[in-house]
């Protein structure tokens, strides 16, 4: 069966600082991919970056990067320089084929 | 490119109400899934839609149904509305190819059974 743990349930970070949030995964599947989210107190869900499983390098998209370890079914997101608008509900999520399943989520909050 | 659209985005139903949600997918996106997202269970995934099947569905009692148009416009039905459907219910779609793809979000409908 699949899986998605997210162990943090809130994480506190000082603004212009890095964080990890913390995912690890359990799948049978030779592919799928791997996704963070993140959703303001709004509650739309913002697509913030993707890891294939074959993918080699760790993907990066702007202050985002995902921190993928294969061996160790982790895909770890880390935020750079923090800011204010970061604080939010951030997500991992795996997809296999036409399925996704969703982590219980970390909440974020950067402080000033 | 408009992002998904959902409608409408606050809903209050009465118990035994029935209710329609309808979600507007990316142009050129192909699939539809929908989720319910409360406190208590997190996010857990209802039906998927592709080409108008199904495709892919959770564990979740008929009473939630679901119908995808030529368009790729879909809709999301409940009925007989109990109060621990109240609830958050986001739509999302991606083009539907296969494994891996990334979905994209709708703003989501908010719905309160009373």
């Amino acid at each position: 069966a699949q899986k998605i743990t997210q162990t943090q349930p809130g994480m506190f970070v000082q603004e212009k600082e890095a964080v990890t949030l913390d995912c690890t995964y359990d799948t049978s599947d030779q592919s799928y991919g791997l996704f963070w989210y993140k959703q303001p107190s709004s509650g739309e869900m913002i697509f913030l970056i993707y890891q294939g499983s074959y993918d080699e390098q760790n993907a990066t998209e702007g202050r985002y990067s995902l921190n993928f370890q294969k061996a160790r079914k982790s895909a770890n997101l880390v935020i750079s320089a923090s800011q204010l608008g970061d604080s939010a509900m951030y997500f991992c999520a795996m997809a296999g084929t036409y399925k996704y399943i969703f982590g219980t989520g970390t909440r974020l909050k950067v402080l000033a | 490119k408009a992002g998904v659209t959902q409608t409408p985005r606050y809903l209050i139903k009465t118990r035994g109400q029935q209710v329609t949600l309808s979600c507007s997918p990316i142009s050129g996106h192909r699939s539809v899934s929908w989720y319910q997202q409360t406190p208590g269970q997190g996010l857990q995934f209802l039906f998927e839609y592709f080409s108008e099947t199904q495709r892919n569905k959770g564990n979740f009692p008929g009473r939630f149904s679901g119908r995808q148009f030529s368009n790729s416009r879909s809709e999301m039905n409940v009925s007989t509305l109990e109060l621990g459907d109240s609830a958050l219910y986001l739509c999302a779609s991606s083009r539907g190819r296969g494994w891996g793809e990334t979905q994209y979000f709708g703003p989501g409908t908010r719905l309160l059974v009373l």
